[in-house]
């Protein structure tokens, strides 16, 4: 089974200073990648997928951007990081099969 | 497009209480349906899954039951415990948009002692 990992855990940055959360995956060769966000008490957002090195999908228009630099490697970036920014960020994965197997979580706090 | 609703929290138990948590969905195509389950301060995940219509998902004392009819997928447990106390996530799959995953709004369930 797949086992995905995320870091840092927890993050507090001010406004305007940039972002890189980092998400890697174990037991899987050629995985979909997500990354989700998820607001204070809110349901989840998907922000970006990725069905390969170099190929990234938006589903929401912000000031945050996805790369994949490697098979089993996703980054989520911003230049400058909002407010809004603040939530919590959530890496997913899935084998090619239809269950999606969700990382840790990473918290950030943006002031 | 694709949607999932559920109930809106809180849910506020005794601990022993039944437990139903609505679920409904509209899709294009044949979904597989899924409750994940997010406990504080963690990632979510995957309690139960379903396939087909009429396909019952079951693990840890939860049961659903994928209902084509009324596209329906209620999580349910008999006999909840505190340690059950969590955020819990309907979601869907459509085979028609690859695996991408549509979630309801999550649902808070909280038990008390």
């Amino acid at each position: 089974s797949q086992t995905i990992h995320q870091w840092p855990a927890t993050l507090v940055q001010p406004v305007g200073s940039p972002l890189s959360l980092e998400c890697t995956v174990e037991g899987t060769s050629n995985p979909n990648l997500y990354w989700y966000r998820q607001a204070a008490g809110r349901g989840l957002q998907l922000l970006f997928y990725s069905v390969g090195i170099g190929q990234i999908s938006s589903e929401v228009p912000q000031n945050l951007s996805a790369s994949r630099p490697q098979d089993r490697q996703f980054i989520l970036s911003s230049k400058k990081l909002l407010l809004s920014d603040s939530g919590f960020y959530l890496c997913a994965g899935d084998a090619g099969f239809e269950t999606q197997y969700f990382g840790p979580g990473t918290r950030l706090l943006v002031l | 497009g694709d949607s999932v609703t559920q109930m809106e929290g809180p849910v506020t138990l005794s601990e022993e209480a039944f437990l139903t948590i609505n679920c409904t969905y509209t899709a294009t195509g044949y979904p597989s349906l899924f409750w994940y389950v997010q406990y504080p301060g963690e990632g979510l995940q995957l309690l139960l899954k379903a396939t087909k219509a009429d396909d019952k998902g079951s693990n840890k004392g939860f049961e659903a039951t994928y209902r084509k009819e009324t596209t329906s997928f209620h999580l349910e447990k008999g006999s909840v415990q505190v340690s059950d106390s969590a955020v819990y996530f309907c979601a869907l799959s459509d085979h028609n948009a690859g695996n991408m995953l549509t979630f309801g709004g999550g649902t808070r369930l909280m038990v008390k002692p």
